[in-house]
């Protein structure tokens, strides 16, 4: 079974500034997705940004972007120039490849970007 | 059209209705599925559609009763609910159960669910 971690549950950043969200996660599968949801107070769960487990080359999404080190299990968040519309709950999530995969969430971080 | 709508966005119903969630999608997408989320908790799992078949239940209890009549459009029907069950239920689709492609799932706005 796969387990995905968010440890922090609240962060606050400045306006302009940059932020990073923390999420690690446990499988033993080789073929995984790793992927950061945004939920708004708006509530429309929103992706961010995806990872494919085979790449080593981090992805990157304009403002967003995560730094994936596979071998310590680690798929961080980070948000540069934060904005007040990045105001939301986060949620990293793992789904592994193949039929029927489901999507496991980590239990969100509420980011607030103060002007 | 790349959304998924979700009708109504609010309910509020008593524990003797019977009321209807709509989910509905026209990205050809094959897998649907329906999350019963609380406030400040991730999404929980509850049913999984592949192909208009429904693939997994995630034990949920029979006064809910999923139901997908095309592969556009996806029910939910509540029956008898408790005040507990009072949560957002989000649905979401994926281009197939297969799909290997990373683009993961789309969701819908949800409906907010009030049970009295």
């Amino acid at each position: 079974a796969q387990t995905v971690t968010q440890s922090q549950p609240e962060m606050s950043v400045q306006e302009a500034e940059t932020v990073t969200l923390s999420c690690t996660y446990d499988t033993s599968e080789s073929n995984y997705y790793l992927f950061w949801y945004k939920q708004p107070p708006s509530r429309q769960m929103i992706l961010v940004i995806r990872q494919e487990a085979y790449k080593q080359q981090n992805a990157t999404e304009n403002r967003f972007s995560v730094n994936f080190q596979k071998a310590a299990k680690s798929f961080s968040l980070k948000i540069s120039d934060s904005q007040l519309g990045d105001t939301a709950m986060y949620f990293c999530a793992f789904m592994r490849g193949g039929a029927n995969s489901k999507l496991t969430f980590g239990k969100g971080i509420t980011l607030s970007v103060r002007p | 059209d790349t959304e998924v709508t979700q009708t109504p966005k609010h309910l509020v119903m008593g524990m003797t209705n019977k009321k209807s969630l709509k989910c509905e999608q026209h990205m050809g997408h094959r897998a649907m599925y329906w999350y019963k989320q609380k406030a400040k908790k991730p999404p929980e799992l509850m049913f999984v559609y592949s192909y208009e078949k429904l693939s997994i239940n995630e034990s949920v209890p029979s006064r809910f009763s999923p139901e997908c009549p095309n592969s556009s459009l996806l029910n939910l029907h509540l029956h008898a609910l408790q005040p507990e069950d009072s949560a957002l239920y989000l649905c979401a689709s994926r281009r197939a159960p297969r799909d290997t492609s990373n683009y993961g799932y789309t969701f819908g706005s949800g409906t907010r669910l009030t049970v009295v």
